[in-house]
């Protein structure tokens, strides 16, 4: 029983083509996440929708646009890569916004953009 | 802003022995929450433990415990009889009490490696 999945694991692909990673989260949370960890394994937050709704907006490019059909998934859709978007993306989710809520992380997806 | 420190990129052990990560933290808030989690090579993040900064009593899940300092910002975690599974990269991460926009992200160190030898 996965609790948070991601897709694809590793993702492979040419500058300035366009590509999403999906996340799906069957533990019924309220909230999701999206972090990038880059090769010195620094991990940030990017974006966080809380019951569809975007609550967390970080300083990313526009290149990024996440979106959420409903509460169980959150993708992420990337135009225009760059060198510098290669990263593992980690999507998490959290039962919801207040109090001590742990966040559970999926397995993360190897972005290599060449 | 909040900002987290883990001053040890790398700490090795040996098998059934004790080791201590450290992690400090800068914030003007008062009442926060801190985490630490683990990384194995698998990617996988982890959560090992978290403690409310409003509740005095250090936590402790098994072999984890933290000595929480919150005068001095301080949030270590001490690791008892290390196992070989132990090895990963473990985060130091904060995350603010107060509600609203950015205060809901965790903020996390830049991780310290941990080895552990048979």
């Amino acid at each position: 029983d996965t609790a948070v999945s991601q897709t694809p694991k590793y993702l492979v692909t040419q500058m300035g083509n366009d590509k999403s990673i999906k996340c799906e989260q069957n533990l019924g949370h309220d909230t999701m996440y999206w972090y990038k960890q880059d090769s010195k394994k620094f991990l940030k937050i990017m974006f966080s929708y809380n019951n569809k709704e975007l609550i967390i907006n970080e300083t990313v490019p526009n290149r990024f646009s996440p979106k959420s059909p409903d509460k169980a998934h959150l993708n992420l859709h990337i135009n225009s890569l760059e060198l510098g978007d290669s990263a593992v993306y980690f999507c998490a989710s959290s039962r919801g916004l207040a109090g001590v809520e742990t966040q559970y992380f999926g397995p993360g997806t190897r972005l290599l953009v060449l | 802003a909040q900002t987290v420190t883990q001053s040890q990129p790398e700490m090795s052990v040996q098998e059934a022995e004790t080791v201590t990560l450290s992690c400090t933290y800068d914030t003007s808030e008062s009442d926060y929450y801190l985490f630490w989690y683990k990384q194995p090579p698998s990617r996988q993040m982890i959560l090992v433990i978290r403690q409310e900064a409003y509740k005095q009593q250090n936590a402790t899940e098994n072999r984890f415990s933290v000595n929480f300092q919150k005068a001095a910002k301080s949030f270590s975690l001490k690791i008892s009889d290390s196992q070989l599974g132990d090895a990963a990269m473990y985060f130091c991460a904060y995350r603010s009490l107060r509600g609203g926009g950015s205060n809901y992200k965790l903020t996390f160190g830049k991780g310290t490696l941990l080895t552990v030898n048979p």
